[in-house]
């Protein structure tokens, strides 16, 4: 079974740091390339971050550049996103979702389930 | 940067079709996917290259993109189609989703 499966999320103060990752399984991993999209309490989805399948691209959105990184372990089928000078609209639940090229366009195909990270003191 | 318009909420009866807009600067010149999403659960893509559906997703779902405005179109509105859809395109190294549009079937 195709799935993506989102860990690391928890409660940290502002200005604090955490490590989101998302484990991969039932597909070639190395394949694709993969992004990071957060939805704040009853808001919409915003896309965070970009990694393209072998590391050699990086995208961010600017409410996160400089503060946030995204990483892959493809050895491990593993994403991972370094999250650095938490804010408290940094709250929201964190997806992971795998980016497929259909015909000639992308869409995001797979999604895991989401790890709630909140910003609070 | 860009943005992507959609309006907040939409409601369509049973069996009706339900048209939900996205708006945004020559967005006819990209490709557009729409995402259902459903209280408590993860977004599911219902139409990617503007018009196409995935496997599994039924044919009452089709999309269109023309000018600045693409459109989720679903024909014979079920109670399973009430959710929030979002619009998504690729712009400058930046994929933009919409804001959503909340999907009323009463």
């Amino acid at each position: 079974e195709v799935q993506l499966v989102e860990s690391g999320g928890g409660l940290v103060q502002p200005g604090g740091s955490l490590r989101l990752s998302c484990a991969a399984s039932g597909f070639t991993f190395s394949d694709y390339r993969m992004n990071w999209v957060r939805q704040a309490p009853g808001k919409g989805l915003e896309w965070v971050s970009y990694i393209s399948s072998g590391s050699e691209s990086v995208y961010y959105a600017d409410s996160v550049k400089g503060r946030f990184t995204i990483s892959r372990d493809n050895a491990k089928n593993s994403l991972f996103l370094q999250m650095n000078s938490l804010r408290d609209e940094d709250t929201a639940v964190y997806f992971c979702a795998r980016e497929t090229r259909i015909l000639t366009s992308d869409a995001f195909d797979i999604w895991g389930q989401g790890t709630v990270v909140t910003v609070s003191s | 940067s860009y943005e992507l318009t959609q309006p907040p909420s939409v409601s369509v009866s049973p069996g009706q079709t339900a048209s939900i807009t996205c708006s945004g600067d020559k967005l006819g010149d990209k490709y557009v996917c729409w995402y259902q999403q459903k209280p408590g659960q993860s977004p599911v893509l219902v139409i990617y290259e503007d018009r196409k559906r995935p496997s599994g997703i039924p044919e009452r779902f089709s999309g269109s993109n023309s000018g600045n405005t693409a459109t989720l179109t679903i024909s014979g509105t079920q109670a399973m189609d009430e959710a929030d859809y979002y619009c998504q395109a690729w712009d400058s190294s930046v994929w933009v989703f919409g804001g959503g549009t909340k999907l009323t079937v009463l």
